[in-house]
């Protein structure tokens, strides 16, 4: 069955450093997402990306964050200067079409920032 | 404000011992309500999809309806590897499919 996958599942940084999060949508999926979860909260909406452009963001997707599609399968997340409140765990998740598709999401990185 | 409530937010059932967990939403335009499972360290795994009120999925122990209100994920006979944390998630009217998501119900069930 096909799914997102995600690298690294575990990276630990340290404040101030830049940070990039790899995701392999699933093949045929045109529309990506990054969400996150810090420990023991809801999971929350970052960005969503449709034909090589961002179609939404939330108020936590400031300047420090940035998604790409550098080629035709992966797509990452970068945090240019992370903070101590950017541990969380961020889940990229793609769907076939935007709203009555089904969004599928990966396993996750676990991004700690000491 | 969007905003979606589950209830509880944790659970422990014995084995075969059958309830339902609770989604309320208020949304200002519902496109879509989804229940996903998620286990400890884990990405949200999809279980079901509901569009419109009095609509309702099944897949083996488990089956979610849909009010105009709320939804509902009954789980029959339970087993301990029904163990988890539910998740309940809605899509508002947007052009881009994203999600407001609820706490979750943690689920224990015991053998």
């Amino acid at each position: 069955e096909p799914e997102v996958t995600q690298t690294p599942s575990h990276q630990v940084t340290q404040m101030g450093q830049e940070v990039i999060l790899r995701c392999v949508p699933i093949s045929n999926h045109l529309y990506f997402y990054w969400y996150r979860q810090i420990l023991g909260q809801k999971v929350e909406f970052l960005v969503s990306f449709y034909n090589n452009e961002i179609s939404e963001k939330s108020e936590i997707f400031d300047d420090q964050f940035s998604v790409e599609r550098p080629d035709g399968s992966n797509f990452t997340l970068k945090i240019r200067s992370t903070k101590l409140e950017d541990s969380a765990m961020y889940f990229c998740a793609s769907s076939v079409g935007g709203t009555l598709n089904t969004i599928y999401f990966g396993e996750g990185s676990w991004l700690t920032v000491v | 404000e969007d905003q979606v409530t589950q209830s509880p937010e944790a659970l422990r059932l014995q084995e075969g011992e059958s309830s339902s967990l609770n989604c309320s939403y208020t949304v200002s335009g519902l496109r879509g309500l989804f229940w996903y499972r998620q286990d400890p360290g884990k990405g949200p795994e999809f279980l079901f999809t509901l569009y419109s009120a009095g609509e309702e999925k099944e897949k083996e122990r488990l089956k979610a309806t849909l009010t105009k209100k709320e939804s509902f994920l009954h789980i029959t006979a339970p087993k301990p590897e029904d163990s988890a944390t539910y998740l309940c998630a809605v899509r508002i009217s947007s052009n881009t499919g994203k999600l407001i998501f609820g706490q979750g119900t943690t689920l224990q069930v015991k053998p």
